[in-house]
Protein backbone atom coordinates (compact mmCIF):
# COMPACT_ATOMS: atom_id res chain seq x y z
CA UNK A 1 0.00 0.00 0.00
CA UNK A 2 1.16 3.37 -0.85
CA UNK A 3 1.90 5.88 1.90
CA UNK A 4 2.96 9.59 1.65
CA UNK A 5 4.44 11.08 4.39
CA UNK A 6 4.90 14.91 5.16
CA UNK A 7 7.17 16.88 7.22
CA UNK A 8 6.86 18.89 9.27
CA UNK A 9 2.92 18.64 10.14
CA UNK A 10 3.03 21.84 11.77
CA UNK A 11 5.23 25.20 10.55
CA UNK A 12 5.18 28.58 12.08
CA UNK A 13 7.88 30.77 10.32
CA UNK A 14 8.71 34.44 10.47
CA UNK A 15 8.11 36.54 7.64
CA UNK A 16 10.91 36.73 5.56
CA UNK A 17 12.30 33.38 6.24
CA UNK A 18 13.10 30.32 4.01
CA UNK A 19 11.64 27.07 4.50
CA UNK A 20 11.35 23.32 2.98
CA UNK A 21 8.36 20.68 3.47
CA UNK A 22 9.48 17.46 2.67
CA UNK A 23 7.27 14.71 0.91
CA UNK A 24 8.20 10.81 0.94
CA UNK A 25 6.32 8.16 -0.59
CA UNK A 26 6.99 4.33 -0.55
CA UNK A 27 6.29 3.31 -4.02
CA UNK A 28 7.59 4.23 -7.39
CA UNK A 29 5.74 7.08 -8.94
CA UNK A 30 6.68 9.78 -11.36
CA UNK A 31 3.87 11.91 -10.77
CA UNK A 32 3.86 14.09 -7.77
CA UNK A 33 1.30 16.84 -7.10
CA UNK A 34 1.51 19.68 -4.44
CA UNK A 35 -2.17 21.38 -3.21
CA UNK A 36 -2.75 24.70 -1.02
CA UNK A 37 -5.62 24.15 1.10
CA UNK A 38 -7.26 27.80 3.19
CA UNK A 39 -9.36 26.84 6.22
CA UNK A 40 -12.49 25.17 5.03
CA UNK A 41 -12.17 25.51 0.88
CA UNK A 42 -11.33 22.77 -1.26
CA UNK A 43 -7.85 22.62 -2.82
CA UNK A 44 -5.68 24.19 -5.12
CA UNK A 45 -3.32 22.95 -7.43
CA UNK A 46 0.38 24.62 -7.52
CA UNK A 47 2.48 22.32 -8.89
CA UNK A 48 2.37 19.01 -10.80
CA UNK A 49 5.87 17.36 -11.25
CA UNK A 50 5.93 14.60 -13.96
CA UNK A 51 9.71 13.02 -13.72
CA UNK A 52 12.53 12.63 -11.97
CA UNK A 53 14.55 15.94 -11.31
CA UNK A 54 11.44 18.02 -12.22
CA UNK A 55 11.87 21.59 -10.58
CA UNK A 56 8.56 24.14 -10.63
CA UNK A 57 8.45 27.42 -9.18
CA UNK A 58 5.56 30.04 -8.77
CA UNK A 59 6.21 33.32 -7.46
CA UNK A 60 8.08 32.11 -3.45
CA UNK A 61 7.10 28.61 -3.72
CA UNK A 62 10.10 26.25 -5.82
CA UNK A 63 8.59 22.50 -5.92
CA UNK A 64 11.05 19.79 -7.22
CA UNK A 65 11.00 15.90 -7.64
CA UNK A 66 14.03 12.90 -7.03
CA UNK A 67 12.03 10.20 -8.51
CA UNK A 68 14.92 7.82 -6.77
CA UNK A 69 15.14 9.14 -3.11
CA UNK A 70 10.96 9.15 -3.74
CA UNK A 71 11.27 12.71 -2.43
CA UNK A 72 10.04 16.07 -2.84
CA UNK A 73 10.26 18.89 -1.64
CA UNK A 74 8.86 22.46 -1.70
CA UNK A 75 10.46 25.23 -0.82
CA UNK A 76 9.31 28.36 0.20
CA UNK A 77 11.12 31.99 -0.67
CA UNK A 78 11.18 34.86 1.75
CA UNK A 79 7.73 34.21 3.31
CA UNK A 80 4.87 36.16 3.29
CA UNK A 81 1.72 36.01 5.75
CA UNK A 82 -0.66 35.30 2.44
CA UNK A 83 1.21 32.04 2.60
CA UNK A 84 -0.21 30.51 5.36
CA UNK A 85 -2.43 27.97 4.64
CA UNK A 86 -1.98 23.73 4.65
CA UNK A 87 0.04 22.20 1.86
CA UNK A 88 -0.73 18.63 1.09
CA UNK A 89 1.37 16.63 -1.36
CA UNK A 90 -0.20 14.10 -3.51
CA UNK A 91 0.98 10.70 -5.31
CA UNK A 92 -0.66 9.65 -8.63
CA UNK A 93 0.08 6.13 -10.14
CA UNK A 94 3.05 5.18 -12.51
CA UNK A 95 0.44 4.72 -15.61
CA UNK A 96 -2.34 5.55 -17.52
CA UNK A 97 -3.99 9.03 -16.99
CA UNK A 98 -4.85 11.36 -14.25
CA UNK A 99 -6.09 9.02 -11.63
CA UNK A 100 -6.13 7.92 -8.14
CA UNK A 101 -4.08 10.39 -5.84
CA UNK A 102 -2.88 9.42 -2.51
CA UNK A 103 -2.26 12.45 -0.11
CA UNK A 104 -0.03 13.35 2.58
CA UNK A 105 -1.32 14.28 6.03
CA UNK A 106 -0.60 17.53 5.39
CA UNK A 107 2.14 20.62 6.45
CA UNK A 108 0.30 23.22 8.07
CA UNK A 109 2.30 26.60 7.40
CA UNK A 110 1.67 29.75 9.75
CA UNK A 111 3.80 32.60 8.29
CA UNK A 112 3.77 35.65 11.80
CA UNK A 113 5.09 39.14 11.42
CA UNK B 1 -15.17 28.67 -18.35
CA UNK B 2 -17.34 26.66 -15.64
CA UNK B 3 -14.90 25.18 -13.05
CA UNK B 4 -15.81 22.24 -11.15
CA UNK B 5 -19.19 22.50 -9.06
CA UNK B 6 -20.59 20.93 -6.46
CA UNK B 7 -23.84 20.82 -4.42
CA UNK B 8 -25.07 21.22 -1.55
CA UNK B 9 -22.42 23.70 -0.29
CA UNK B 10 -23.47 21.82 3.53
CA UNK B 11 -25.49 18.93 4.65
CA UNK B 12 -26.48 18.18 8.53
CA UNK B 13 -28.06 14.54 8.50
CA UNK B 14 -28.82 12.09 11.22
CA UNK B 15 -27.22 9.20 11.57
CA UNK B 16 -28.98 5.93 9.83
CA UNK B 17 -30.09 8.44 6.51
CA UNK B 18 -29.36 8.51 3.26
CA UNK B 19 -27.63 11.28 1.31
CA UNK B 20 -26.63 12.15 -2.10
CA UNK B 21 -24.08 14.76 -3.21
CA UNK B 22 -23.89 15.93 -6.62
CA UNK B 23 -20.93 17.21 -8.63
CA UNK B 24 -20.32 19.04 -11.94
CA UNK B 25 -16.57 18.02 -13.80
CA UNK B 26 -14.77 21.28 -15.73
CA UNK B 27 -15.71 21.72 -19.06
CA UNK B 28 -14.30 19.58 -21.54
CA UNK B 29 -13.88 17.01 -18.57
CA UNK B 30 -15.13 13.39 -18.53
CA UNK B 31 -13.12 12.04 -15.63
CA UNK B 32 -14.80 12.46 -12.16
CA UNK B 33 -13.44 11.09 -8.75
CA UNK B 34 -14.46 11.77 -5.14
CA UNK B 35 -12.44 12.39 -2.43
CA UNK B 36 -13.43 12.55 1.44
CA UNK B 37 -11.70 14.83 3.78
CA UNK B 38 -12.00 14.37 7.75
CA UNK B 39 -10.87 17.18 9.35
CA UNK B 40 -7.21 17.83 10.00
CA UNK B 41 -6.93 14.67 7.40
CA UNK B 42 -5.48 14.34 3.64
CA UNK B 43 -8.21 13.34 1.24
CA UNK B 44 -8.93 10.15 0.95
CA UNK B 45 -10.02 8.58 -2.41
CA UNK B 46 -13.42 6.74 -2.80
CA UNK B 47 -13.63 6.11 -6.42
CA UNK B 48 -13.27 7.29 -9.99
CA UNK B 49 -15.80 7.18 -12.92
CA UNK B 50 -15.22 7.49 -16.36
CA UNK B 51 -17.65 6.07 -19.27
CA UNK B 52 -20.55 5.78 -16.90
CA UNK B 53 -18.57 2.87 -15.13
CA UNK B 54 -17.01 2.96 -11.57
CA UNK B 55 -12.96 2.51 -12.46
CA UNK B 56 -11.32 2.42 -9.36
CA UNK B 57 -12.09 2.32 -5.77
CA UNK B 58 -10.51 2.82 -2.64
CA UNK B 59 -10.96 1.36 0.68
CA UNK B 60 -14.26 2.56 1.15
CA UNK B 61 -17.81 -0.17 2.51
CA UNK B 62 -20.70 -0.26 -0.01
CA UNK B 63 -22.68 2.17 1.75
CA UNK B 64 -20.53 4.45 -1.14
CA UNK B 65 -21.83 4.23 -4.24
CA UNK B 66 -21.43 6.70 -7.09
CA UNK B 67 -23.29 7.18 -10.58
CA UNK B 68 -22.00 9.21 -13.69
CA UNK B 69 -24.48 10.11 -16.11
CA UNK B 70 -23.85 11.03 -19.54
CA UNK B 71 -23.42 14.28 -19.13
CA UNK B 72 -19.70 13.75 -16.64
CA UNK B 73 -21.63 15.50 -14.22
CA UNK B 74 -22.05 12.96 -11.25
CA UNK B 75 -23.48 11.88 -7.67
CA UNK B 76 -21.75 10.44 -4.55
CA UNK B 77 -23.99 8.14 -2.65
CA UNK B 78 -23.74 7.21 1.18
CA UNK B 79 -26.69 5.10 2.96
CA UNK B 80 -26.63 4.20 6.44
CA UNK B 81 -24.67 7.30 7.93
CA UNK B 82 -22.67 6.89 10.40
CA UNK B 83 -21.27 9.78 12.67
CA UNK B 84 -17.82 9.23 11.19
CA UNK B 85 -18.74 10.07 7.96
CA UNK B 86 -19.07 13.68 8.71
CA UNK B 87 -16.25 15.37 6.46
CA UNK B 88 -15.72 17.45 3.54
CA UNK B 89 -16.58 15.45 0.48
CA UNK B 90 -14.33 16.58 -2.36
CA UNK B 91 -14.95 16.14 -6.18
CA UNK B 92 -12.40 16.26 -9.08
CA UNK B 93 -12.43 16.22 -12.76
CA UNK B 94 -10.12 15.43 -15.40
CA UNK B 95 -9.54 14.28 -18.75
CA UNK B 96 -8.73 10.82 -19.18
CA UNK B 97 -7.10 11.36 -22.34
CA UNK B 98 -5.63 15.08 -22.06
CA UNK B 99 -2.45 13.68 -21.16
CA UNK B 100 -1.56 16.58 -18.83
CA UNK B 101 -2.75 14.41 -15.35
CA UNK B 102 -4.34 17.43 -14.09
CA UNK B 103 -6.90 17.18 -11.47
CA UNK B 104 -9.24 20.30 -10.68
CA UNK B 105 -10.92 20.15 -7.41
CA UNK B 106 -14.73 21.53 -6.74
CA UNK B 107 -15.32 23.35 -3.80
CA UNK B 108 -16.49 20.41 -1.80
CA UNK B 109 -20.06 19.69 0.49
CA UNK B 110 -19.29 19.65 4.19
CA UNK B 111 -21.90 16.67 5.43
CA UNK B 112 -22.16 16.77 9.47
CA UNK B 113 -23.64 13.52 10.86
CA UNK B 114 -25.25 13.86 13.97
Amino acid sequence: ELKVEQNPLFLSMQEGKNYTIYCNYSTTSDRLYWYRQDPGKSLESLFVLLSNGAVKQEGRLMASLDTKARLSTLHITAAVHDLSATYFCAVGPDTGTASKLTFGTGTRLQVTL
Amino acid sequence: DAGVTQSPTHLIKTRGQQVTLRCSPKSGHDTVSWYQQALGQGPQFIFQYYEEEERQRGNFPDRFSGHQFPNYSSELNVNALLLGDSALYLCASSHRNLGSYEQYFGPGTRLTVT
